[in-house]
């Protein structure tokens, strides 16, 4: 059974420091993995899908990476914003079934 | 932008009742999800779908079901409500090596 693992469960960070969030997972048959965002009460927001045959993607201040081989994925966010404050989850997408199976994320607090 | 809709966005019910919270997407995806995300907690997947016809449960038992008669929609249903049932749903679609898109949830409280 598919496992993810999201490391730190929470981070406290001041404006302007580059940070990474971190993800493990413990079958690598997957189809892709996908970063997301959630604010409070809200929906998820897809911020990066990598491929399985990927390694890395990147959007604007965000960078994640992906090795298959170890079951790692890291989300890199350069320069933080007061804005960036939010729950970040990692998810695989399990070849075969495709069911998407998440980790209970990293809740990041930029402070100004 | 992410063409997935679910309604409503909130629900304030009384206990007993029956209710079922839509969810459509128009992106054509075969397969699409049910998560439930109690406050603060991760999301665990309580249905999908590999297409019209076809449900399937999650790994987190739930006392609702799902049906899927056309590819686009995608209701999960409460025959009896309960405070237990209190939750935020989410819904999803994704189809292979595509990005999965959420709605905004539908937030229900069971009074």
């Amino acid at each position: 059974k598919q496992e993810v693992t999201q490391i730190p469960a929470a981070l406290s960070v001041p404006e302007g420091e580059n940070l990474v969030l971190n993800c493990s997972f413990t079958d690598s048959a997957i189809y892709n993995l996908q970063w997301f965002r959630q604010d409070p009460g809200k929906g998820l927001t897809s911020l990066l899908l990598i491929q399985s045959s990927q390694r890395e993607q990147t959007s604007g201040r965000l960078n994640a990476s992906l090795d298959k081989s170890s079951g790692r994925s890291t989300l890199y966010i350069a320069a933080s914003q007061p804005g960036d404050s939010a729950t970040y989850l990692c998810a695989v997408k399990q070849g075969g079934s495709e069911k998407l199976v998440f980790g209970k994320g990293t809740k990041l607090t930029v402070n100004p | 932008e992410a063409d997935i809709y679910q309604t409503p966005r909130y629900l304030v019910i009384g206990t007993g009742k029956k209710i079922t919270l839509e969810c459509s997407q128009t992106m054509g995806h075969d397969k699409m999800y049910w998560y439930q995300q109690d406050p603060g907690m991760e999301l665990h997947l309580i249905h999908y779908s590999y297409g019209v016809n076809s449900t399937e449960k999650g790994d987190l038992s739930s006392e609702s079901t799902v049906s899927r008669i056309r590819t686009e929609h995608f209701p999960l249903t409460l025959e009896s409500a309960r405070p237990s049932h209190t939750s935020q749903y989410l819904c999803a679609s994704g189809q292979g090596w595509t990005e999965a898109f959420f709605g905004q949830g539908t937030r229900l409280t069971v009074v």
